[in-house]
């Protein structure tokens, strides 16, 4: 199977600018969720995805926002970007078969897209 | 809420056994305990994972005592390879509250 891929790669943005993140699960998981890191704070939950619903959500502010497709296919989107908006944007995907997270789901990353914002 | 908390950084030396303790006091009766590996500009990947005793698997071994408070992450034998930053992670992870430690830079020396 392949794996979750993530496109662009590497992002280069200015201040004020919007972006749009691509994750493409791995076939036959239906959950999408996102993160941020960055060497000060770390892996940092920001969503996550269900059948084209969000079932949770971090505390990031409205700025961050994202949706997911039939096809389990997600983006997320960042509106008016600040400079500490600068990271690597990771998502992941899981089998989760039902409506609600099993305790023991394991996560499966993508590479992940390095965000610069000038 | 279940609060993570490991070693900053480790060092060892190539064929060594490196042990990597994470706590977590606050453990709640459904979570497991899952171990994540990521090197510079990837994804972490899943090492092991389980919920209470030993677990072993062909890359690392995963020691849970009876109070489940801590556990440690056994790498045998490690190689150049193993240099990367190492993450506890206690889940569920289906809340607000993602609970991916800080995570532990082991730098493996020849």
């Amino acid at each position: 199977k392949a794996g979750v891929t993530q496109t662009p790669r590497y992002l280069i943005k200015t201040r004020g600018q919007q972006v749009t993140l691509s994750c493409s699960p791995i076939s036959g998981h239906r959950s999408v969720s996102w993160y941020q890191q960055t060497p000060g704070q770390g892996l940092q939950f920001l969503f996550e995805y269900f059948s084209e619903t969000q079932r949770n959500k971090g505390n990031f502010p409205g700025r961050f926002s994202g949706r997911q497709f039939s096809n389990s296919r997600s983006e997320m989107n960042v509106s008016t970007l600040e400079l500490g908006d600068s990271a690597l944007y990771l998502c992941a995907s899981s089998p989760s078969g039902g409506r609600l997270r099993e305790a023991n789901e394991k996560l499966f990353f993508g590479s992940g897209t390095q965000l610069s914002v000038l | 809420l279940a609060k993570t908390t490991q070693p900053i950084s480790m060092d060892s030396y190539e064929g060594q056994e490196v042990n990597i303790t994470c706590s977590h006091n606050n453990i709640a009766t459904n979570d497991y305990i899952t171990w994540y590996q990521q090197f510079p500009s990837q994804g972490p990947r899943f090492i092991i994972q389980g919920y209470k005793t030993k677990v072993t698997n062909e890359v690392a071994s995963l020691f849970i005592p009876a109070d489940r408070k801590s556990s440690t992450l056994s790498l045998p034998r490690v190689s150049l390879s193993d240099t990367a930053v190492y993450y506890c992670l206690v889940g569920p992870y289906n809340n607000n509250d993602m609970r991916f430690g800080a995570g532990t830079r082991l730098t493996v020396k020849p």
